[in-house]
């Protein structure tokens, strides 16, 4: 069965440190995967999304995530964390006809 | 270009209650989604839409849930009674339905049963 595990339930970092969300994803065929953050009281907005070529891929906000096949991973990483990253953030693989969403990370900023 | 929008952003009813939610799509797109985000987890799928036709309703409480998309355009889902362990935030989403795999997510209709 398809299904997305973030280990991670919440992460801490201080503004200005480095940060990575980890996403584990189970699918048998060759995964779209997604990364999506979420604000209080927001919907959903798409950080980036890895189809196929450039396992390393750029999103907004200065996100970037690597899809590491052999691992089953799709992890998240900002070099310098700001005050404004402070979200919980949704890592999905893409089946016909539907996003399957993890858990989700809750990131808290300290100053 | 208007996002996706959803009404009402917050609904506090007792419990046999019946609620209904609105979602109208960006324009355009025509696959809808209705997905349920109980606290603390991720979104799950109740109901996609391609078009009018309901294509996956799978994941649809059927006894007490409900939804309808006339037009192809706007969608309404509804729960009739609500019970207590309905309370969540119910996102719709839209999508142009090639599957690129962006969603588009309104901010969501966040439901509290009492």
């Amino acid at each position: 069965a398809q299904s997305v595990t973030q280990p991670d339930i919440h992460i801490t970092v201080s503004e200005g440190a480095s940060l990575e969300l980890r996403c584990n994803y189970s699918y048998g065929a060759t995964p779209y995967l997604f990364w999506y953050v979420q604000s209080p009281g927001q919907g959903l907005q798409l950080l980036l999304k890895y189809f196929s070529g450039d396992t390393l891929v750029q999103g907004i906000k200065g996100f970037e995530a690597e899809f590491k096949r052999s691992q089953s991973s799709f992890n998240l990483r900002k070099p310098s964390v700001h005050w404004s990253d402070a979200a919980e953030y949704f890592c999905a693989v893409g089946v016909p006809g539907k996003l399957i969403f993890g858990q989700g990370t809750t990131l808290q900023v300290k100053p | 270009e208007a996002g996706v929008v959803q009404s009402p952003r917050y609904k506090i009813i007792e419990k046999k209650q019946p609620v209904a939610f609105w979602c109208n799509p960006i324009s355009g797109h025509n696959t809808l989604y209705w997905y349920l985000q109980n606290l603390g987890q991720g979104p799950e799928l109740l109901i996609r839409y391609e078009n009018e036709e309901a294509v996956d309703d799978s994941q649809l409480p059927k006894d007490r849930f409900s939804a309808e998309r006339l037009k192809g355009v706007d969608s309404t889902l509804k729960i009739q009674p609500a019970e207590l362990g309905d309370s969540a935030v119910y996102l719709c989403a839209s999508s142009l339905g090639d599957f690129t795999g962006e969603l588009f997510f309104g901010e969501g209709s966040r439901l509290t049963v009492l």
